[in-house]
């Protein structure tokens, strides 16, 4: 079957790093896509990951390490407006395309 | 451009009776897929289509939910005899045919079944 596991909620205060991570189980694997969804929001694509190593888009950095079976999203210099819940999504084999999406990280932002 | 379209925003419907959901992608994106999002709860994948390939219907949950594309353009969810279970935030996304990982999302209709 197919698995992916990510914590439920992380709390941080302005300015602070954050690391999400997430495992994941699957048949077959051709990447890891992150997503941010706000309150009563679309998710809205962050990254996606590949092949091994660090990807970096402004303050936000995702990692994957395959043999690991495991990648996690780093968000720097934290902002209240990065309260939201963040989904990771594993590309499997079982669907050129089709994304399998974690139950999501739900991040409060405090000043 | 324009995103990703759905309509309608809200729909509330009694039990049993039959829905039809709409997604507009963005233009150009071959790949469509909708989700069902329950309160609190991640994304659940229910069916994908590739311009004319035959769609990947593996998440449908049972035979009362059908959707239908034609070529790459507007796509319709239907479910039929609805149930409370049914209750959620129906999202449909699109993407380039080789950017699965990266996928654009519309705002989602919120189906409420009393």
């Amino acid at each position: 079957g197919q698995s992916l596991e990510q914590p439920s909620e992380v709390t941080a205060v302005e300015g602070a790093i954050v690391q999400i991570n997430c495992t994941y189980q699957t048949s077959g694997f051709y990447g890891l896509s992150w997503y941010q969804q706000h309150d009563g929001g679309a998710p809205t694509f962050l990254s996606y990951n590949a092949l091994d190593g660090l990807e970096e888009t402004g303050r936000f950095s995702s990692f994957l390490s395959r043999s690991d079976s495991y990648g996690y999203l780093l968000l720097q210099e934290l902002q209240m407006k990065d309260s939201a819940s963040y989904f990771c999504a594993v590309r499997d084999s079982s669907g050129y395309n089709k994304l399998i999406f974690g139950a999501g990280t739900r991040l409060a932002v405090h000043p | 451009g324009a995103g990703v379209s759905q309509s309608p925003s809200n729909k509330v419907t009694e039990k049993g009776k039959d829905v039809e959901l709409r997604c507009d992608p963005i233009s150009g994106h071959t790949a469509l897929y909708w989700y069902r999002q329950r309160l609190g709860q991640g994304l659940e994948f229910l069916i994908y289509f590739q311009g004319n390939s035959a769609p990947d219907k593996s998440g449908l949950p049972s035979d009362r939910f059908s959707a239908e594309r034609t070529g790459e353009s507007v796509s319709t969810l239907t479910i039929q005899r609805t149930q409370q279970e049914d209750s959620a935030v129906y999202l449909c996304a699109s993407s380039p045919r080789d950017l699965g990982g990266e996928q654009y999302f519309g705002p989602g209709t919120r189906l409420t079944v009393t």
